[in-house]
């Protein structure tokens, strides 16, 4: 079965610090996509950063950038400079074959002022 | 502007009610998705549509169904089968080129 695992149910950081945020992963596939995304208080889901897995080199975008282990399965999110608008639920997901996302249960973070 | 627009922002039902929920995408992506989320918990798949006239359960699907007449719409009926349906629903698409999942607002809907 293919699943999504995030640790860290809950975590905090104070603004302008930096927070990880873990996710591993199962598949037995070797192609597939790596997700963040962000599910603010408004509800509306927002792709954060993506990973394709037969890329090496960590993606990143400006604050948001990843530490993608594919060997060990873990794609975990680094928020640099954190910002209180980054508070959010956050959810790791991987898509296979173009066609079904599978998602972690979500890591709520909380930027405190 | 393109994207996906669920409507109502809510919904309240009574029980033994069925209800409909919209999803209508102008983005030209093939596959749209159904997700149920509970509070403080993650995304789980009710149904899906690759094409039109085509559609997929997901791992809840017992309580629920949709049609795919139109690529642009993907209607979820929640039906009175389903017996603790107070959630939020997600509506999605996928664009094939990228592997990027889009979503609505999403619809929360409660029971009275």
């Amino acid at each position: 079965a293919q699943t999504v695992t995030q640790s860290q149910p809950e975590m905090s950081v104070q603004e302008a610090e930096t927070v990880t945020l873990s996710c591993t992963y199962d598949t037995s596939e070797s192609n597939y996509y790596l997700f963040w995304y962000k599910q603010p208080p408004s509800r509306q889901m927002i792709l954060v950063i993506r990973q394709e897995a037969y890329k090496q080199q960590n993606a990143t975008e400006n604050r948001f950038s990843v530490n993608f282990q594919k060997a060990a399965k873990s794609f975990s999110l680094k928020i640099s400079d954190s910002q209180l608008g980054d508070t959010a639920m956050y959810f790791c997901a991987f898509i296979l074959d173009g066609q079904n996302f599978v998602f972690g249960p979500g890591t709520r973070l909380s930027v405190l002022p | 502007d393109g994207g996906i627009t669920q409507s109502p922002k809510y919904l309240f039902r009574k029980e033994g009610q069925n209800v409909t929920l919209s999803c209508e995408q102008n983005l030209n992506h093939d596959a749209m998705y159904w997700y149920r989320q509970d509070p403080g918990q993650g995304l789980r798949l009710i149904y899906y549509s690759q094409i039109v006239n085509d559609f997929q359960k997901g791992d809840i699907a017992e309580g629920y169904s949709v049609s795919r007449e139109k690529k642009e719409s993907f209607p979820l009926t929640v039906t009175s089968a389903q017996k603790n349906p107070t959630a939020l629903y997600l509506c999605a698409s996928i664009d094939d080129r990228e592997n990027e999942q889009f979503f609505g607002p999403g619809t929360r809907l409660t029971v009275l």
